[in-house]
Formats: C-alpha cells, structure tokens, sequence
C-alpha cells in the first residue's frame, strides 16, 4: 500500500514568514499533485509535477519533485493570510492505467495578519 | 468552462437508509472519481469510471456502489447507511483515462443521524 506522509501536520505562523511542507513516500509516483483545500470546499489543484527533480513556481509557491520520485516539498515565501487553508499532496499510482490518487496526510496552515 | 457540479451539497441520512449523490464532471472529462473524507482517515479514494466503465475500486464495503452514463456524468449510492459514513464525498474529473490532472468538485456533506 502507497502511503505519502505530510510533515508538518499544523502550522500557524505570522505574515511575512516562509515556511515548508514536506510530502515523503517510500513508493514511486509517476506524477504528484498538491492541492489546496478550504473548509467545506473541494481540493483546488496548485500544480503537477511529473519529472524527478522538477521545480516549478507559482507567484510566491516554489513546488519540488524529488529526483527518485518519492518525496516532494512546497515553500511558500512571504506568507499572507489568504495562504492559510489545508494542504494536501496526492500522488498518482506508478505503472497502473488509473487516474486513482493517494492522497497525503494534510497539513493545515493558518497565516496570521 | 463550468467546473465539476455534485449535488446535493448537504445531505441528512438516518442509519439504515441510503442515498444517491450525483457529479456532473467538466465538459469533455471522461473520467470520474470518487472519494470520502473524513478528518480521522483523510481523503481516501472509492472508485473511478472511465466510459461507463468501473476501472479501479478502493477499499470500501460494497454497500459502496457507482456508475457513469454515457454523458460522462456519475453518481454513487450508499445503501444502509452507518454513522460512520458521515462525510465530505468529492467527485473528480479528468479529461482522458490516465495521466491527467483530475479538477474536484465542492462536495457533498453527507450526515448520517
């Protein structure tokens, strides 16, 4: 069973600061997604990155796709409020003909004004 | 385009009962997922259609059922519903069968009293 572990789970921090979240497996995903979810609401979808070692930004998100494809982190640089939300990876089964995703654990994030 | 459509939003169920929850995908999506939430297990996956077909099945009971029709448009049925399947249920769509990135709907709120 694929599992993809989220660290921090909770994080509450002040406006301007940067911050981590790391998303790690011991399995390999073909692709991994992050999403952002607010409460009541469905994921919305941040980026895909798909090769090992890829980098791709989104204004102030930095996303990162380890290079063996089992780990992947976001950075958020100079935090704002309109950040806080709950942020989920989701990797895609490696070698299946499915769209199923494994979601990860979460990590909540509140930005402070 | 219109974004991924479920409804109902909110639900009340009594034990025992059972109900049907539609998704209504974006146009041209082909793929259908479906998945429960809770804050105890996360987001877990319950089954895909790809072209009315069921392509992939998560771990659930088979109280847990779907089908797709051929407009693309899903809907899922729980029957003898159990307090514990008290939850956020999210569709996700997708444009082809595998490898695309899945665009979710708001939800429906399912309470089971």
């Amino acid at each position: 069973t694929q599992l993809l572990e989220q660290s921090p789970q909770f994080l509450s921090i002040q406006e301007g600061e940067n911050l981590t979240v790391y998303c790690n497996s011991s399995s390999v995903f073909s692709s991994l997604q992050w999403y952002r979810q607010e409460p009541g609401e469905g994921p919305v979808l941040l980026v895909t990155v798909v090769t090992g070692g890829e980098v791709k930004k989104l204004k102030r998100l930095t996303f990162q796709f380890g290079d063996a494809r089992k780990d992947s982190s976001l950075h958020i640089t100079a935090a704002q409020p309109g950040d806080t939300g709950l942020y989920l990876c989701a990797g895609r089964e490696a070698g299946g003909a499915t769209n199923k995703l494994i979601f990860g654990t979460g990590t909540l994030l509140a930005v402070q004004p | 385009k219109a974004g991924v459509t479920q409804t109902p939003r909110y639900l009340i169920k009594t034990r025992g009962q059972q109900v049907t929850l539609s998704c209504s995908p974006i146009s041209g999506h082909r793929s259908v997922s479906w998945y429960q939430q809770t804050p105890g297990q996360g987001l877990q996956f319950l089954f895909e259609y790809f072209s009315e077909t069921q392509r992939n099945k998560g771990n659930f009971p088979g109280r847990f059922s779907g089908r797709q029709f051929s407009n693309s448009r899903s809907e899922m049925n729980v029957s003898t519903l159990e307090l514990g399947d008290s939850a956020l249920y999210l569709c996700a769509s997708s444009f082809q069968g595998q490898g695309y990135e899945q665009y979710f709907g708001p939800g429906t709120r399912l309470t089971v009293t």
